[in-house]
């Protein structure tokens, strides 16, 4: 069982914006701004989609967008595109004796 | 330009022991800030943070892992080495290193180069 709860799934059409979830404690989550997003495609490595909660790395599409509401932070795709199919992954620092924790994954669907 | 790769066997036997190398370029272990850490993904399944080591040696372990882990550095090969114990069945994955970034001296808690990933099968 992952530290972070992320949805299995999530799903939209073509064009439209969708929000991935990922749920954690006030050791982690909701303690720090240390929240980053991970895209992963088939057989591929992970890709850094968004850090420090908000912050997107030089060359990720302004499509993706990040936020954080207490314990929760989320993932947003807006203008969904085929190439956006993918599993998608949170991971935060913690206080804990833990350190570093990521999310449980949702798979992205562009139908 | 910064670059990991892994290496190591593709093959163990359970109870083995597992040592692992991560091999980058483009960045040094000796920066103030700098970490290298080890994620693994089961087929299938999530990712999962397995350990990570600063340039100063300090050094975190998953605590469900702790007591199996054991990582090091060598900054003059550019090199960071996972080794983990008594492997099993279960502990089949891609293994990833990955680079942890500084910001002026300060860690900063995400990873943002990736290796390809090494896949180790345990099985008898």
């Amino acid at each position: 069982q992952s530290a972070l709860t992320q949805p299995a799934s999530v799903s939209g059409s073509p064009g439209q914006s969708i929000t991935i979830s990922c749920t954690g404690t006030s050791s982690d989550v909701g303690g720090y701004n240390y929240v980053s997003w991970y895209q992963q495609h088939p057989g591929k490595a992970p890709k850094l989609m968004i850090y420090d909660v908000s912050k997107r790395p030089s060359g990720v599409s302004n499509r993706f967008s990040g936020s954080k509401s207490g314990n929760t932070a989320s993932l947003t795709i807006s203008g969904l595109q085929a190439e956006d199919e993918a599993d998608y992954y949170c991971s935060s620092y913690t206080s804990s004796s833990t350190y570093w924790v990521f999310g449980g994954g949702t798979k992205l669907t562009v139908l | 330009q910064i670059t990991l790769k892994e290496s190591g066997p593709t093959l163990v036997k359970p109870t083995q022991t597992l040592t692992l190398t991560c091999t980058f370029s483009g960045f040094s272990l000796s920066t103030s800030g700098v970490g290298v850490g080890w994620i693994r993904q089961p087929p299938g399944k999530a990712l999962e943070w397995l350990a990570l080591i600063y340039w100063d040696d300090d050094k975190r372990y998953s605590p469900s892992l702790k007591s199996r882990l054991t990582i090091t550095k060598d900054t003059s090969k550019n090199q960071v080495v996972l080794t983990m114990t008594n492997m099993d069945p279960v502990d089949t994955a891609t293994y990833y290193c990955a680079h942890s970034p500084v910001w002026g001296s300060y860690r900063l808690y995400y990873f943002d180069y990736w290796g390809q990933g090494t896949l180790v099968t345990v099985s008898s």
